[in-house]
């Protein structure tokens, strides 16, 4: 059991590069999510899926996608990367519902954007 | 809007003495809140949550925390702390309108000294 899986760790990219963050889980929680993380600023919600087809935008969107086309797999994609990009992206899963499931987190990946 | 505030950016305390990192929240409806550790360079993992219940809740590694309503407090405890507690904690809480979505608060360095 894996649990959380995210490629790849390190990453950089030049200003206007896009490129796929990838994340899988092999528990079959319906809900995954994507974090960022700044320095003292805590982890923010990206985007979030409930189930495979199922995607709504979290507190800082902008500049990214995501898709859920399978409960395993979660893609985050940038766009077109800027430097205020740069951060630590986590991704995480658990079971969907009204219940206080705890989250899984990856490893996550680290981001760099000149 | 819920809300979760982590007042103290570091806590310093020495190995064996006890500890106790902070959090405050702000919600609507009965809480559901988590605590999680992140060591340097790692994803986060889940110490503890309160769902409903004692308000004593015991978790991984010997934490445990105090939920307490009227204060609104969920606070971080340990009786005897050591070296390797130190890192980053991360307290949370779940919104509400969502099927899982977590809003974490800014983290709370602990650096617990021999």
């Amino acid at each position: 059991n894996a649990g959380v899986t995210q490629t790849p760790k390190f990453q950089v990219l030049k200003t206007g590069q896009s490129m796929t963050l990838q994340c899988a889980q092999d528990m079959n929680h319906e809900y995954m999510s994507w974090y960022r993380q700044d320095p003292g600023m805590g982890l923010r919600l990206i985007h979030y899926s409930v189930g495979a087809g199922i995607t709504d935008q979290g507190e800082v969107p902008n500049g990214y996608n995501v898709s859920r086309s399978t409960t395993e797999d979660f893609p985050l994609r940038l766009l077109s990367a800027a430097p205020s990009q740069t951060s630590v992206y986590f991704c995480a899963s658990s079971y969907a519902g009204t219940s206080g499931y705890e989250q899984y987190f990856g490893p996550g990946t680290r981001l760099t954007v000149t | 809007a819920q809300s979760v505030a982590q007042p103290e950016d570091q806590v310093n305390v020495a190995e064996g003495n006890p500890l106790t990192v902070k959090c405050t929240y702000s919600v609507s409806g009965n809480p559901y809140l988590f605590w999680y550790v992140q060591y340097p360079n790692r994803g986060l993992q889940f110490l503890l949550k309160y769902i409903t219940g004692d308000n004593l809740v015991k978790g991984s590694y010997g934490f445990e925390a105090e939920f307490n309503k009227s204060q609104t407090s969920f606070h971080l405890k340990k009786p005897s702390a050591l070296v390797s507690d130190s890192a980053l904690y991360f307290c949370a809480v779940r919104d509400g309108g969502s099927q899982g979505n977590l809003i974490f608060g800014k983290g709370t360095k602990l650096s617990v000294k021999p």
